[in-house]
């Protein structure tokens, strides 16, 4: 069985272009996650989709970033447009049931 | 916000050694899971546990939920030089919280 697979796995942007990554889940997970590590700081959840649709987006920093999961399969997450405190590495997870979530190798984007 | 405090933040050690970490916090969680990262990687399950008190083990690893819910901890037993890495415990269901983390470091 395929694992959680993300791209890119680096991207360097400027500050104020736009970004997108993509998530490719666990085939037949219907749970999709995004998290982020910042520089030093905890993994933090960003949010969750249950097939295609938002279950939390509670951890979400602002309206800069926009994740979709269009058909319930991959999902992506933009960043437009980015700031130097969005450098972090994102991690895609997924699962069938909640409490175990299989997680990506994650992307690193560097905001300059 | 919720916040899991793990101990120690790093560790050196000698290869055979057992090694101990544990991960407190200030809520309550129902889930607490352990996972390791590997550089370039991303998080690995290593162990899920769902009942206070509960004392799973996974191989080499060992791990108990606080009867309060609000801890946990993990032991590795005779480490290895692949034991290297961060070990993150997590609580929750859908929304992980994480812990700060343990870099772990074998010295062969």
């Amino acid at each position: 069985e395929a694992g959680v697979t993300q791209f890119p796995s680096h991207s360097v942007i400027e500050k104020g272009q736009t970004v997108t990554l993509r998530c490719d889940p666990i085939s037949g997970h219907d749970n999709l996650y995004w998290y982020r590590r910042v520089m030093g700081k905890e993994i933090k959840f960003l949010l969750h989709f249950v097939k295609e649709s938002k279950q939390d987006e509670s951890g979400m920093p602002n309206n800069r970033f926009l994740a979709e999961r269009t058909g319930g399969t991959y999902s992506t997450l933009k960043v437009q447009p980015a700031e130097l405190e969005d450098s972090g590495v994102y991690f895609c997870a997924s699962s069938r049931s909640p409490n175990e979530q299989f997680f990506g190798p994650g992307t690193r984007l560097t905001v300059l | 916000g919720q916040q899991l405090n793990q101990s120690p933040q790093s560790m050196f050690i000698q290869e055979g050694e057992d090694v101990s970490m544990n991960c407190t916090s200030s809520s309550i969680f129902n889930t607490w899971l352990w996972y390791k990262q590997d550089p370039g990687e991303g998080p690995v399950l290593l162990i899920a546990l769902y009942k206070a008190g509960e004392l799973t083990s996974n191989g080499r690893l060992t791990a108990q939920f606080g009867i309060t819910r609000k801890d946990s901890f993990l032991n590795i037993s005779a480490s290895i030089p692949s034991d290297v890495g961060i070990y993150f415990c997590a609580g929750g269901g859908n929304k992980l919280t994480f812990g700060t983390g343990t870099q772990l470091k074998v010295e062969l």
